[in-house]
């Protein structure tokens, strides 16, 4: 059963043109991340939710935004793509820190092209 | 902390043959760590983790080790087969409350038959 779940899979924009990816989640997890992976590279923390409080790391672009309506929710928007942006987007879940695992689960990612 | 490169290690083996991973992590004050499993086009895939409270960790055909004085971490695969082909990757937890993963740079694991 898909725990993780990243919609679409593949997605292509234009530059410049806002894009939604979503994530949503089954396990029910206090913490929401979303990372960008690109070729050959290792995953890179863009932001993450704890709960309704958003964290976001100091270098992530004012270009990636995040929202997250609900617990199971949570949305990655780029608002003005360029070239560079293009790359893997994953989301991951864990659990509240104080039940004693802090596990990631990720998702099977987004793959974004920007033409 | 952050990982860099764009060229990803690689460590070849014969199917059968045990596989060391080795990962140097950045922050001294780190207190977990994951090891990530990564097939082409798929999210990273959880294999196992360790606190920094203990310094060797086993699952199911693989050993976790931590050296904190040299902030040095390694995987263990025994007996490597077909399927355990990937890219693997160390993932430090360095945040307050232990919400902020940094990921080493990752090697590709290729199994020779």
């Amino acid at each position: 059963d898909a725990m993780v779940i990243q919609n679409p899979r593949y997605q292509v924009t234009q530059f410049g043109k806002p894009v939604t990816l979503s994530c949503s989640q089954t396990l029910n997890h206090n913490v929401m991340y979303w990372y960008q992976q690109k070729s050959s590279q290792a995953p890179k923390l863009l932001f993450h939710y704890y709960d309704k409080d958003f964290n976001n790391e100091a270098d992530t672009p004012d270009n990636f935004q995040s929202r997250r309506p609900n617990t199971s929710f949570c949305f990655l928007d780029i608002r003005s793509p360029g070239l560079g942006d293009a790359a893997m987007y994953l989301c991951a879940t864990s659990r509240d820190p104080g039940q004693g695992s802090d596990t990631q689960y990720f998702g099977p990612g987004t793959r974004l092209t920007v033409l | 902390g952050e990982s860099v490169g764009l060229h990803l290690p690689t460590l070849s083996v014969q199917e059968g043959d045990n596989s060391i991973i080795n990962c140097a992590y950045s922050n001294s004050a780190s207190d977990y760590f994951i090891w990530y499993k990564q097939e082409s086009g798929k999210g990273p895939q959880f294999i196992i983790d360790i606190r920094s409270n203990m310094d060797k960790r086993q699952g199911q055909r693989v050993t976790v080790l931590l050296n904190k004085t040299v902030k040095h971490l390694s995987l263990q695969i025994a007996a490597t087969q077909p399927g355990d082909s990937a890219v693997y990757f160390c993932a430090e937890n360095i945040g307050n409350y232990g919400q902020n993963f940094v990921f080493g740079p990752g090697t590709r694991l290729s199994v020779l038959p």
